[in-house]
């Protein structure tokens, strides 16, 4: 089983700012991927980053990037240049491999809430 | 590309009515199929999972089935709604080893 476990209910940044999301994970699994999905209040789920376990190499798409730390099952989100587009519910999860045949399903944390203040 | 299409996108159903929330995925073959529930200003729930046509895994037990008639079609039902199934509805798709891509999601209010 998985669990997921993000400590920071909700978070405040200025615009422009950097601000960073922790999440901590446990699994018993040796191969398994994390993300992190931003819920605005559209409440639509967009994924905004992902990190394959067995990559040493922390992932970065544009103003995201992430902070792994595999032996801490550790995996921080750190939002560079902070947006008020920015502005959402910021949900960390967990997914085991898939076989063929099998659905990895994906296990979530409760979430931060992300305030931008200009 | 693939799109997942969810529908509806608000719905507001009397207690004992049914349920039937539907999802499609296009541009994909043989994707696995996930519904989640969301309660309000909480985590997303897993409620049930799909691997192929007929195919069903149920996580919690619940008030509500689901059934995958074809390849990309999942149908979350209920014959009888209760107040404690409100919440957001939302249905999801992946391949092997990739990301779950979220459909807009259903907002279910039973009164």
């Amino acid at each position: 089983a998985q669990t997921v476990t993000q400590s920071q209910p909700e978070m405040s940044v200025q615009e422009a700012e950097t601000v960073t999301l922790s999440c901590t994970y446990d699994t018993s699994e040796s191969d398994y991927y994390l993300f992190w999905y931003k819920q605005p209040p559209s409440r639509q789920m967009i994924l905004v980053i992902r990190q394959e376990a067995y990559k040493q190499q922390n992932a970065t798409e544009n103003r995201f990037s992430v902070n792994f730390q595999k032996a801490a099952k550790s995996f921080s989100l750190k939002i560079s240049d902070s947006q008020l587009g920015d502005a959402a519910m910021y949900f960390c999860a967990s997914k085991g491999p898939t076989n063929t045949g099998t659905a990895s399903k994906l296990t979530f944390g409760t979430g931060t809430r992300l305030q931008v203040t200009l | 590309s693939q799109t997942i299409h969810q529908w509806p996108a608000t719905l507001v159903q009397p207690v004992g009515s049914p349920l039937s929330l539907e999802c499609t995925v296009e541009g994909t073959s043989n994707p696995n199929l996930y519904w989640y529930r969301q309660a309000a200003g909480r985590g997303l729930q897993l409620l049930f999972y799909s691997v192929g046509i007929g195919q069903i895994s149920s996580e919690v037990p619940q008030n509500l089935s689901a059934s995958r008639p074809q390849d990309r079609q999942f149908i979350l039902s209920s014959k009888k709604l209760l107040l404690s199934d409100s919440g957001f509805y939302l249905c999801a798709w992946s391949l092997r080893n990739s990301p779950l891509h979220f459909g807009n999601g259903t907002r279910l209010t039973v009164t």
